[in-house]
């Protein structure tokens, strides 16, 4: 079965740092991963995605993630945090091949201190 | 990507009562996937709504409590049944565009508070 497991619940950086999110993944087969972001009182924005084409994937507001099949990772990177970044961020896989079902992992809350 | 409103933003409701929640799309999508959101918590699917077929719920969540009507292309409704404080949540709803691979967006949500 298809599982995301964020590594860490919390992450705290000051402004200008680089921003590090883990996300390791189990699944069966080649996997689809997202990453979504969400502000307070906000619904979920699509960060950026990977489909089994480039594994380096850019995504909006300089992020990136690399998707890393022999460690099972799908770690999301920025090279300078910025105040507006502070939210909750998901990582997703998706299930079963076939369903298009989405398989969230429990979030991490990133505090952007300045 | 989709434009996609739900309505109510907010509510607060009393127990026993009931709460539909309305999810508007701009464009024609097949599949519509209903969620809800526990105080600090991940995501959990309710369940995938299709036009033209009932709707597929997930583990522990079930008809008789989640009602979910789908329409047509560009609607779909869920009701919250005989409501208790547990269901208090945020539910969003969100559409899978085929021709985006897989990608899912959200509506805003609906953030439901019950006394």
């Amino acid at each position: 079965a298809q599982s995301v497991t964020q590594l860490d619940s919390h992450v705290s950086v000051s402004e200008g740092t680089p921003v590090l999110l883990r996300c390791n993944y189990s699944s069966s087969y080649s996997p689809s991963l997202f990453w979504y972001v969400q502000h307070p009182n906000k619904g979920l924005q699509l960060l950026l995605k990977y489909t089994s084409a480039a594994t380096l994937v850019k995504g909006i507001n300089g992020f990136e993630a690399e998707f890393k099949k022999s460690e099972t990772s799908f770690h999301l990177t920025k090279p300078s945090a910025h105040m507006s970044d502070a939210a909750e961020y998901f990582c997703v896989v998706t299930g079963t091949s076939g369903t298009y079902k989405y398989i969230f992992g429990t979030g991490t809350r990133l505090k952007v201190l300045a | 990507s989709a434009v996609i409103s739900q309505k109510p933003s907010r509510d607060i409701c009393q127990r026993g009562t009931s709460l539909t929640i309305q999810c508007q799309v701009d464009s024609q999508v097949t599949m519509m996937f209903w969620y809800r959101q526990q105080p600090g918590q991940s995501l959990t699917l309710i369940a995938t709504a299709n036009q033209g077929s009932e709707a597929t719920y997930e583990s522990g969540f079930v008809i008789d409590k989640f009602p979910i009507s789908r329409p047509n292309l560009t609607f779909s409704t869920l009701t919250v049944s005989n409501m208790s404080p547990e269901d208090s949540s945020i539910y969003l709803c969100s559409v899978d565009i085929a021709s985006t691979q897989e990608t899912q967006y959200f509506g805003p949500g609906t953030r439901l508070l019950v006394l």
